[in-house]
């Protein structure tokens, strides 16, 4: 248990679908990420928030919507999805966003199937 | 651009015997993450090390700055390490870590 929590742990969702992914740490960090796994390639950087205020969107298409209500909770909302967005969908957080000297704390993810 | 390549990609091993998955990486940085990801799916953070070598129980990581390249070792392997375990660093300056694609290990009894 990282003590970062993520629903729901699976989605099928179609394409014309309107879905949101939820991210929870009570760790008391300040900056949490999102995260795409693909099959077979390397973690891929969509998102960071530090203090509820994104500081990195790494070029990811607009379906994919991020939320940060307060520094627990994040959200990613999903709308017309496209098959090759399907992946493993992880949260991550840590206590500051410096430089990767940061240990993340990972969430179990969310496997997300588009049909 | 930074590139991190992990090898190998695959390893299969007997219950008990020494583990050294290696990690390379091309441009300057200022930490490196090791990372465990079990089937499931979920991630640990195992070491972050900026010099030297690290120990927790029976993983030991070292990583040398001047040639790029950090090895993670486990002693006395058992069939619990099986996982895929990832290599990530930040380039100087940047928030952002690049992962490897990660060395998927398997341990049998």
């Amino acid at each position: 248990e990282t003590g970062v929590t993520q629903t729901p742990r699976h989605l099928v969702m179609g394409m014309t679908n309107k879905k949101s992914l939820k991210c929870e740490q009570h760790l008391g960090h300040n900056a949490m990420y999102w995260y795409k796994q693909s099959a077979k390639k390397p973690l891929e950087l969509m998102f960071v928030y530090s203090l509820e205020e994104r500081v990195e969107n790494n070029s990811v298409p607009s379906r994919f919507s991020p939320e940060c209500p307060n520094s627990s909770h994040l959200f990613l909302h999903l709308h017309t999805l496209q098959p090759e967005d399907s992946a493993l969908y992880l949260c991550a957080s840590s206590p500051r966003t410096s430089g990767g000297r940061n240990i993340q704390y990972f969430g179990a993810g969310t496997r997300l199937s588009v049909l | 651009k930074n590139e991190v390549e992990q090898s190998p990609q695959n390893l299969t091993a007997q219950e008990g015997e020494f583990i050294t998955i290696n990690c390379s990486y091309s441009v300057g940085i200022s930490a490196l993450h090791w990372l465990q990801q079990h089937p499931g799916g979920g991630i640990v953070s195992l070491f972050m090390l900026s010099s030297g070598k690290k120990k927790h129980g029976r993983l030991i990581a070292t990583i040398n700055i001047q040639e790029k390249h950090s090895s993670l070792h486990i002693t006395a392997s058992h069939p619990r390490d099986s996982a895929v375990y990832i290599c990530a660093v930040p380039p100087f300056g940047n928030e952002k870590l690049t992962f490897g694609t990660g060395t998927r290990l398997t341990i049998i009894p």
